[in-house]
């Protein structure tokens, strides 16, 4: 298995631009997480999906940022306009569970570098 | 509130020598524990996991020990190696909830 795969790794962008993540969870995995890592705050949970169904967005800072699981191989994290404090790495995870039954193979992708000038 | 504490923020051995990190938590009701190595520019990977009856598990030179009386983790590592270099981040989950709370990680750095 490729595992999660995450494009694109890298992106820099002019603040006001619209930018799209993307993530390819791992087959058969019905779990999608959506994090953001900064070094001042750490990893952050910002929205999860269970059977491509929105099931808590409460750590979506703004309406700027949306999310959306179109069918089970793929989701998209979508900024616009983007800021230069959106400026982080974007990690995207899945599990064949949620994250109170244990880790049944809760894999990260390798992420994708915002950097908002 | 739920929040998961790590110390220290950062740390520096040599190669060969053993360390030790600490994570303490307050989550509640717990229901388990992940210790996950992140390599820089790489996503966080799993090196262990615990659930409340379990106070030792170990993955070869690392080993993991939860007290769930005193709500505390540590991560032991033996024999260091350059390879080993990397954030540690001690990640808790409560029952009933999809959801991790993260540390902010320990920032291992090992010189030859």
């Amino acid at each position: 298995d490729a595992g999660v795969i995450q494009s694109p790794r890298h992106e820099v962008t002019e603040m006001g631009q619209e930018v799209t993540l993307r993530c390819k969870p791992i087959s058969g995995h019905d779990y999608l997480f959506w994090y953001r890592q900064t070094m001042m705050r750490g990893l952050e949970l910002l929205i999860y999906f269970n059977n491509n169904v929105p099931i808590d967005d409460s750590g979506m800072p703004e309406d700027r940022f949306s999310a959306k699981m179109p069918n089970a191989s793929f989701s998209t994290l979508k900024i616009q306009p983007s800021e230069p404090r959106d400026s982080a790495v974007y990690f995207c995870a899945s599990s064949l569970r949620g994250g109170a039954d244990g880790a049944y193979g809760y894999t990260f992708g390798s992420g994708t570098r915002l950097t908002v000038v | 509130k739920n929040q998961v504490e790590q110390s220290p923020q950062s740390l520096i051995i040599l190669e060969g020598k053993n360390c030790t990190l600490q994570c303490n938590y307050t989550v509640s009701p717990f229901s388990n524990l992940r210790w996950y190595k992140q390599d820089t520019g790489r996503g966080p990977v799993s090196l262990t996991i615990m659930t409340f009856s379990e106070n030792t598990k170990s993955n070869g030179r690392y080993t993991a020990t939860l007290d769930a009386d005193t709500k505390q983790s540590s991560l032991h590592i033996t024999a260091s190696q350059l390879s080993d270099s990397a954030s540690y981040i001690c990640v808790v989950s409560a029952v009933g909830t999809d959801k991790l709370i993260f540390g902010t990680g320990t920032r291992l750095q090992v010189f030859p």
